[in-house]
């Protein structure tokens, strides 16, 4: 039973640029959430996609934006990177119908420099 | 708004004994579910146990069991017999709980717990 994968898992990118970062949900899964961690701090969440749309999201800038595809992976992009953005990107998935006891079950991250 | 406070940075334990990481939560909802997780230096994030905020029952999962107290709105993780392999980061979460699509999670600061031989 395959669980959440994110690729890739280091990325070092400069000023100005952008990124995409992947995530494949946990097998039996279709929504899938994007958080931002930085060092030492909890996450924060970015956005949640389910039915290939964007259902919900947090205070975070146009810059950052997603896509759902039919198989349920997602990608997360982020255009002009700030030094700010350096962080560990986590993608979870769940199930929609589930029961809110069910938690949501998280990649390993991907860890994003920005020089 | 929805808000999680934990307020230890860092805690030492010594392998075998008991430990409780304090969480505090706030939140205007009137039913919300409660999450613990653990994250190891590797980064992943590795659920614990859940409490939902209308469960009579503190939850107990193998030797985690949260301190529930809705009145004072806390819901602290109790760890038992410390192993070395405990030494992580530990989160305290929050969601809301409504119809639909899973809500997001709202996360603290955590708290650095080292299990000392």
């Amino acid at each position: 039973d395959a669980g959440v994968t994110q690729s890739p898992t280091h990325l070092i990118k400069t000023r100005g640029q952008q990124v995409t970062l992947r995530c494949s949900p946990k097998s039996g899964h279709d929504t899938v959430s994007w958080y931002q961690q930085a060092l030492g701090q909890g996450p924060q969440f970015i956005f949640q996609y389910y039915e290939e749309e964007e259902r919900q999201r947090g205070n975070f800038p146009d810059r950052f934006s997603g896509h759902q595809f039919p198989n349920y992976s997602s990608e997360l992009n982020v255009n002009a990177l700030l030094l700010g953005d350096s962080a560990l990107y986590l993608c979870a998935s769940s199930l929609a119908s589930g029961y809110s006891n069910q938690p949501q079950h998280f990649g390993d991250g991907t860890r994003l420099s920005i020089l | 708004a929805q808000k999680i406070t934990q307020t230890q940075p860092g805690m030492f334990v010594q392998e075998k004994e008991a430990v409780t990481l304090d969480c505090t939560y706030d939140t205007s909802d009137q039913s919300y579910g409660l999450f613990w997780y653990k994250q190891p230096s590797s980064g992943e994030m590795i659920f614990l146990i859940y409490q939902g905020s209308y469960d009579e029952q503190n939850a107990t999962e193998g030797r985690y069991s949260l301190n529930f107290q809705k009145a004072r709105k806390s819901a602290n993780l109790v760890i038992s017999a410390s192993q070395l392999g405990d030494s992580a980061m530990y989160f305290c979460a929050m969601t809301p709980v409504r119809s639909g699509a899973t809500n997001k999670l709202i996360f603290g600061t955590g708290t650095l717990l080292a299990v000392q031989p």
